[in-house]
């Protein structure tokens, strides 16, 4: 059974400092997702990771993956209220070309205080 | 940029009622999924289906459950005989083959009293 792991699962940080969100998930999987979810929201995708080594960096975000360690990043910069969200971490695997679906990790409340 | 509707967007039912949540995927889209998120808690997959047939489902997804594609264009979760715990936010989401990427609908808040 594939399991996400993510941590912390609650952060709470000041403007201007730098954080960093872990997920690790239990088997070899083919991509990795992080989302994020505003309150009441649905779900925005972020990043999408699908080789060893990948990094992908989006404004105050930065997104890496170690399919080795079975561990993907998620890298606050300089972090800003606009950033207070949950953040998912979501793996799958290729059944041929078909996803079995997306497993979550039980995500990371981040609150971002001025 | 095209989205997946979904409707209603908020849904209360009694006990024991059957209710049927409805999703439009977007256009080109072959691959269909549902997912439910328990107020605060993490997303879990539900079912994918493709080629007019369920390819996966999980443990949550038992006979009270059903999908069907009805018309082409809708893709619909039933729920036969809803319960207290079936009280969840539930997303559809699509993509295309072997895109990286699904589209999540902005989900329907089913409470069951």
């Amino acid at each position: 059974e594939l399991k996400v792991e993510q941590n912390p699962l609650f952060l709470s940080m000041q403007e201007g400092k730098n954080y960093t969100i872990y997920c690790n998930y239990s088997t070899t999987s083919d991509r990795l997702y992080w989302y994020r979810q505003d309150p009441g929201k649905s779900l925005e995708s972020l990043f999408v990771l699908l080789s060893n080594g990948a990094v992908k960096q989006e404004g105050r975000l930065m997104a890496s993956l170690d399919t080795k360690a079975r561990l993907s990043t998620l890298h606050i910069t300089a972090a800003v209220h606009d950033l207070s969200a949950t953040y998912f971490c979501a793996v799958d695997i290729l059944v041929w070309t078909v996803s079995d679906g997306l497993t979550f990790g039980k995500g990371t409340h981040l609150i971002i205080q001025p | 940029e095209p989205e997946v509707t979904q409707t209603p967007s908020h849904q209360v039912t009694q006990m024991g009622q059957e209710v049927i949540l409805r999703c439009v995927p977007i256009s080109n889209h072959l691959y269909f999924y549902w997912y439910r998120q328990i107020l605060g808690q993490k997303v879990e997959f539900l079912v994918s289906f493709y080629n007019n047939e369920i390819s996966e489902k999980s443990e949550i997804f038992d006979d009270q459950f059903s999908v069907e594609r009805p018309d082409g264009s809708n893709f619909t979760l039933k729920i036969r005989s809803t319960k207290l715990e079936d009280s969840a936010m539930y997303f559809c989401a699509s993509s295309i083959p072997v895109s990286t990427y699904y589209t999540f609908g902005s989900g329907t808040r089913l409470t069951v009293v």
